[in-house]
This record gives structure tokens, sequence and C-alpha cells, in this order.
């Protein structure tokens, strides 16, 4: 299986900072890999899929970068509604994979 | 407005047989995957397995031999894991994998609380 690591695991931040998230899997996966939300309660949402295309309706300060097997979620200046849990995903192998999770705090 | 709407029982006992349904309200079932994912208590997201429009599936092989997934009419889509544990006690979502979106959830049902005790 592919392994996904994500780091930090647990980030304290204040709105209108820049938020940077990383991922890492362990053998190349090209670009398949797409990051989710969950806000505490409520099912993810899909915010990027591809390594770097914003899913429709996400806002612009959302981005993501990366290929291979380092990939990183950029959120450009934090909003309150922003403080939630983050998740990345491979799609490029089976069993797909989620990495841990970044919990975002203020 | 694409809607998953999910249902089935919330309390098993150990041994029992899982069985959640998810429909698919205002969108098209053909041309999608369709997906369970679970998320234990406090813990990450899981894949379970997903299965595509011809009705073929791939699951977790951790759960491979416990699990099935298939689709039971043109809208909707099901879940049975045999033999629960304490372990499978988690939040399970149904989610529409986008193929023009590498087969990633771009939509999720609303979650179901599945707890296994005795």
């Amino acid at each position: 299986d592919i392994q996904l690591t994500q780091s930090p695991s647990f980030l304290s931040a204040s709105v209108g900072d820049r938020v940077t998230i990383t991922c890492r899997a362990s053998q190349d996966i090209r670009s398949f890999l797409a990051w989710y939300q969950q806000i505490p309660g409520k099912a993810p949402t899909l915010l990027i899929f591809a390594a770097s295309t914003l899913q429709s309706g996400v806002p612009s300060r959302f981005s993501g970068s990366g290929s291979g097997t380092e990939f990183t979620l950029t959120i450009s200046s934090l909003q309150p509604e922003d403080f939630a849990t983050y998740y990345c995903q491979q799609v490029e192998a089976y069993p797909r994979t989620f990495g841990g999770g970044t919990k975002v705090e203020i | 407005q694409v809607q998953l709407q999910q249902w089935g029982a919330g309390l098993l006992k150990p041994s029992e047989t899982l069985s959640l349904t998810c429909a698919l309200y205002g969108g098209s079932f053909s041309g999608y995957y369709w997906s369970w994912i679970r998320q234990p208590p406090g813990k990450g997201l899981e894949w379970i397995g997903e299965v595509n429009h011809r009705g073929t599936a791939n699951y977790n092989p951790s759960l491979k031999s416990r699990v099935t997934i298939s689709i039971d009419t043109s809208k909707q889509f099901s879940l049975k894991l045999r033999s629960v544990i304490a372990a499978d006690t988690a939040v399970y979502y149904c989610a529409r994998l986008n193929l023009v979106a590498t087969t990633t959830a771009d939509s999720w049902g609303q979650g179901t609380l599945v707890t296994v005790s005795s």
C-alpha cells in the first residue's frame, strides 16, 4: 500500500496567516493526489484534485502543488471557516489511502 | 444539486452484518464510480472500496474477505460488511467518485455512525 505522511499533524494559526501543509507519499504517485477539508461533525469536502486543480466552488485562497512524492496544500490567508482538519488522498493505486490528517486550530 | 442520502442500522452486535444503502438525488448515476469510506471515532479516514458503473468493485485488502459493495438500482448502491467486530465501529460515508476529477470524492453522504457492541 502507498503510505501518505502528513505534516504537521497539528497546526496552530491565526486569521490572516499563510498556512502550508505537506503530504509525502511512500512512492511516486505522479499528480494523483487530492486534498479534503473536514469540519467537525461533517463529511469531508473536496478542495483540490490532480495535486493542483481547484474543485469548483472552492475559494482561491486554497492552492495545491507538487508531484511525485511531495505535495503541499497552501491557504494564503486563513479565514475563520478554515479551521478544520485536512486530509490528503492518493488515487494513483489501489487501495486508495489517506494521510493521517492535519488539524488547523486557532 | 447532487445529494447522497444514506441509511442503515446504527447498532450491531459482534458477528452481525453491517448493511448500509446510499441513494443519489439530483444527478446522474452513470458515468461515475461509487465508494464507501469510514472514520473511527476521533481518527482518520479509511477507504473501504468502490464500484464502477459496470458493477466491478475494488476493495481494501484489509476488509476484502468481509465486504461487498454493489449497485442495487439505477440510483442506489450499498455496503455489506460481514462478521463485524468492535474495531468496525465508525462513521461510514458513501461518496461519488468523479472520473473527471481523477476519481476523487466530489460528493459525500451525511455519514452514518455504526457502533458494534455486545
